[in-house]
């Protein structure tokens, strides 16, 4: 079972629109991890999280999107203004003893 | 730039028989992690196995195991004892192990059908 859960299991939301997809850890971890995958293709790494810093991020993570960690409990991924090409399963991950292990995603769907 | 490339977008097997899935990947550093993710229709992304580069000993998980071939940069999976459970999409991921390498870099899938 994941380390984490992710909500709301699925979005949808109009195009333009701000979503905040939230991660919430069970077990204590520091290092976090945002991807994505749009249906049918593989999946993309957007941004990683330490100590309340962004670590890395792709070229993917543009100003549209944001992480914070505001509680020091609840991981979340905000985007802006949402675009039809949002749409995508959003997935939180852990570094984990063996690797990084994945919630469950957050289907977001942009109409 | 490390990429990760899956050959097979589809293959089947029969209910208990042996599978092997194909991954290559290219990459300049000498140290790095592989690793393979299984996802079924539910689309959770489950943590299969991993393999340190610096490892010559090939991972094995219960009927899981690879083949590293480091100089050909290959990381092969093989499902023994195929399951119906073990229909799902397997990708393929590679992972650096310096500096700010902290993101995984996956290969496009490969659809796994195992047939009863």
């Amino acid at each position: 079972e994941p380390e984490v859960t992710q909500t709301p299991s699925h979005q949808v939301t109009q195009m333009g629109q701000e979503v905040i997809l939230r991660c919430v850890p069970i077990s204590n971890h520091l290092y976090f991890y945002w991807y994505r995958q749009i249906l049918g293709q593989k999946v993309e790494f957007l941004v990683s999280f330490y100590n309340n810093e962004i670590s890395e991020k792709s070229e993917i993570f543009d100003d549209q999107f944001s992480v914070e960690r505001p509680d020091g409990s609840n991981f979340t991924l905000k985007i802006r203004s949402t675009k039809l090409e949002d749409s995508a399963m959003y997935f939180c991950a852990y570094k984990g003893l063996s690797g990084q292990y994945f919630g469950p995603g957050t289907r977001l769907t942009v109409t | 730039a490390q990429t990760v490339t899956q050959s097979q977008p589809e293959m089947s097997v029969q209910e208990a028989e042996t599978v092997t899935l194909s991954c290559t990947y290219d990459t300049s550093e000498s140290n790095y992690y592989l690793f393979w993710y299984k996802q079924p229709p539910s689309r959770q992304m489950i943590l299969v196995i991993r393999q340190e580069a610096y490892k010559q000993q090939n991972a094995t998980e219960n009927r899981f195991s690879v083949n590293f071939q480091k100089a050909a940069k290959s990381f092969s999976l093989k499902i023994s004892d195929s399951q119906l459970g073990d229909t799902a999409m397997y990708f393929c991921a590679f992972k650096g192990s310096g500096g700010s390498n902290y993101k995984l870099t996956f290969g496009k899938g490969t659809l796994l059908t195992v047939n009863p």
